[in-house]
């Protein structure tokens, strides 16, 4: 299976309510990144957290990483129609000396007005 | 300062053409990425360019290549055009290499192979 894994797959929620998005991957990582897509603003970068920090906030934000489940969280507080968008995480993977950047396939959230 | 730039956003090409794809990054970045983005695998890694070499490399076959100027522009070259080639191709620049660096995104070039 693909690592990065998002869950849930798709989430719908009402304006102003908090939506969670976890994401597990299999390898040893040194960061992950949480991703946004939408067709307005194409990708863009939300946060990178390090293997070594164990919560991160900005502005309305919230994301922590737990190395010993190999999981991470993105929390969105307070969603607004604009946050309407894939939510994707990323880590990197070694592999004989190289690496390769390996997104996980998103969470579709939907924050209706 | 400007951002990611892609040329064409739109391309349609029949099987067996080949492509060629321009990336300008944000000025001062010296690091370009590409990435394939499909609904049916996602958004897969292609290779990294720093320094006007190749850094790492996807699972993807030798079709797919591609090089960077000594200004960091970037261009992708898929040869022998298939129908799964189809997709979304995004290229990412940032300011070093690796991975702890933030990737700012293009708006992508949209290739539909008929």
């Amino acid at each position: 299976s693909q690592q990065g894994e998002e869950d849930p797959q798709a989430l719908s929620i009402q304006e102003g309510e908090n939506a969670t998005m976890n994401c597990s991957y299999k390898t040893s990582i040194n960061n992950l990144q949480w991703y946004r897509q939408n067709s307005g603003r194409g990708l863009v970068h939300l946060i990178l957290i390090r293997s070594n920090e164990r919560e991160k906030h900005s502005g309305r934000l919230r994301v922590t990483l737990d190395t010993s489940k190999k999981s991470s969280s993105l929390l969105i507080t307070a969603s607004r129609a604009a946050d309407t968008a894939s939510y994707f995480c990323a880590i990197r993977k070694t592999t004989s000396g190289t690496y390769k950047y390996i997104f996980g396939t998103g969470t579709r959230l939907k924050v209706l007005a | 300062k400007a951002g990611v730039t892609q040329t064409p956003r739109y391309l349609i090409k029949t099987r067996g053409q080949q492509v060629t794809l321009s990336c300008s990054p944000i000025s001062g970045h010296r690091s370009v990425s590409w990435y394939q983005q499909t609904p049916g695998q996602g958004l897969q890694f292609l290779f990294e360019y720093f320094s006007e070499t190749q850094r790492n490399k996807g699972n993807f076959p030798g079709r797919f290549s591609g090089r960077q100027f000594s200004n960091s522009r970037s261009e992708m070259n898929v040869s022998t055009l298939e129908l799964g080639d189809s997709a979304l191709y995004l290229c990412a620049s940032s300011e070093g290499q690796g991975w702890n660096n933030e990737q700012f995104f293009g708006p992508g070039t949209r290739l539909t192979v008929l």
